[in-house]
């Protein structure tokens, strides 16, 4: 299957700095790639969706100033944790689209944990 | 709003059982995806259904989706405790371009 790379893995910050999360997918091009967040024990939410060379579409409840994210190439896109505080402390997987044959899969990343202290 | 209802959300058995996971909405599914995710990893996809009736098969796990394209179930045949993990089912709804996840079935398999 196709492969998503994520970096870094873990990530610690402290209150109120910047943290940027990258997402590339190593062996196709993806136009699409997806930001989910995932809390202890539940599924995975989606946060918003990535479209190289366009601007992201947030899901509901989602602060995109908060929030930003660039797609700037077919392989690679990054999410940028602005101001982090603790409640944005969480496990951060991102997805990329590949369409074969008319079907549509999204394989994931391995994920970031992400600490805010 | 598009629901996805997967059960159970816990199931937990011993080695050489069989399991089944139910994954079901009231709308039609272009296409279904059964992943496994283990804890501090990204989900793995194992399978993509996409025609009705459809059957696919991975080693012991047996994967169906529903005649409507409204359901798809997960079957673990003598199952081991490296089949442990949270699994999840998410569909792409007719007409729309998210994948919607179901609530997860935390799977353990006790030795």
């Amino acid at each position: 299957g196709a492969v998503v790379s994520q970096h870094p893995s873990r990530v610690i910050c402290k209150s109120g700095t910047s943290v940027k999360i990258e997402c590339r997918s190593l062996d196709f091009q993806a136009t699409t790639m997806f930001w989910y967040r995932q809390f202890p024990k539940q599924s995975l939410m989606l946060m918003a969706t990535s479209n190289e060379g366009s601007k992201a579409t947030y899901e509901q409840g989602v602060e995109k100033d908060k929030f930003l994210i660039n797609h700037a190439s077919l392989t690679l896109s990054t999410l940028t944790v602005t101001s982090a505080h603790p409640e944005d402390s969480s496990f951060y997987i991102c997805s990329a689209e590949d369409r074969v044959d008319r079907i549509y899969e999204q394989y994931f990343g391995p994920g970031t944990r992400l600490t805010v202290t | 709003t598009q629901l996805l209802e997967q059960s159970p959300q816990f199931l937990s058995i011993q080695e050489g059982e069989n399991l089944t996971v139910y994954c079901n909405s009231s709308s039609v599914f272009s296409s279904l995806q059964w992943y496994r995710q283990e804890p501090g990893e990204g989900p793995v996809l194992l399978v993509t259904v996409v025609t009705g009736g459809e059957v696919k098969k991975l080693k012991r796990l047996t994967f169906q989706f529903g005649d409507a394209r409204k359901d798809s179930s997960l079957h673990i045949t003598a199952a081991q405790p490296g089949d442990t993990g949270l699994y999840l089912c998410a569909g792409f709804f007719q007409g729309a371009q998210k994948l919607v996840f179901g609530q997860g079935t935390r799977l353990t398999i006790n030795p």
